[in-house]
């Protein structure tokens, strides 16, 4: 079965760094997203992207994050100065989207980022 | 604004024994349903919807979902409960009436069935 794969799966960097994350959505998928898990707490949503730009985001992601889909098969989160706060497992999802909302959204298994 | 709640975190069941983890939502119009499980160290996988139609909805390893929209509640169940299905359990909906795709998650009840 396809899947969502991330890279890496843990990343440590220093406080005021900038960080990429990386994910290769379903192949068929057109919508993608980000959600992040801090530790012990709720799966919180980032940001929803479609046709090569955003279409939803939440107030967690300020101007500190952007997303970018360099290619046919990346999609990428990028935090410009890392936060301590911002350490968190990051969920990268997709779905398919033939008119219809209700496609369920693959998760991928995520990429633990710690800020020191 | 869509919020879930699962007011259990952590439920306990022995094999064999039929589970229910609760979730009860909120939406201004109609909604989209779903259960995630989550392994350790793994992403959430998905287990089953409910969009339309019967509210009993069925999905993958034997779980069972019936959607009460008299009562706002999508519980999970199944007949019998297998050591292997000890994990963390997620709750999620969106709103169908917006155009957002966006899904709220509960915070999750961690499912223990011991042998």
């Amino acid at each position: 079965e396809p899947e969502v794969t991330q890279t890496p799966s843990h990343q440590v960097t220093q406080m005021g760094q900038e960080v990429i994350l990386r994910c290769v959505p379903i192949s068929n998928h057109l919508y993608f997203y980000w959600y992040r898990q801090i530790l012990g707490q709720k799966v919180e949503f980032l940001v929803s992207f479609y046709n090569n730009e955003i279409s939803e985001k939440s107030e967690i992601f300020d101007d500190q994050f952007s997303v970018e889909r360099p290619d046919g098969s990346n999609f990428t989160l990028k935090i410009r100065s890392t936060k301590l706060e911002d350490s968190a497992m990051y969920f990268c999802a997709s779905s398919e989207t033939t008119g219809g909302s209700q496609w369920p959204q693959h998760f991928g298994d995520g990429t633990r980022l710690s800020i020191l | 604004a869509q919020s879930v709640a699962q007011p259990e975190d952590q439920v306990n069941v022995a094999e064999g024994n039929p589970l229910t983890v609760k979730c009860t939502y909120s939406v201004s119009g109609n909604p989209y349903l779903f259960w995630y499980v989550q392994y350790p160290n793994r992403g959430l996988q998905f287990l089953l919807k409910y969009i339309t139609g019967d509210n009993l909805v069925k999905g993958s390893y034997g779980f069972e979902a019936e959607f009460n929209k008299s009562q706002t509640s999508f519980h999970l169940k199944k007949p019998s409960a297998l050591v292997s299905d000890s994990a963390l359990y997620f709750c999620a909906v969106r709103d169908m009436n917006t155009g957002f795709q966006k899904l709220v998650f509960g915070t999750g009840t961690r499912l223990l069935v011991s042998p």
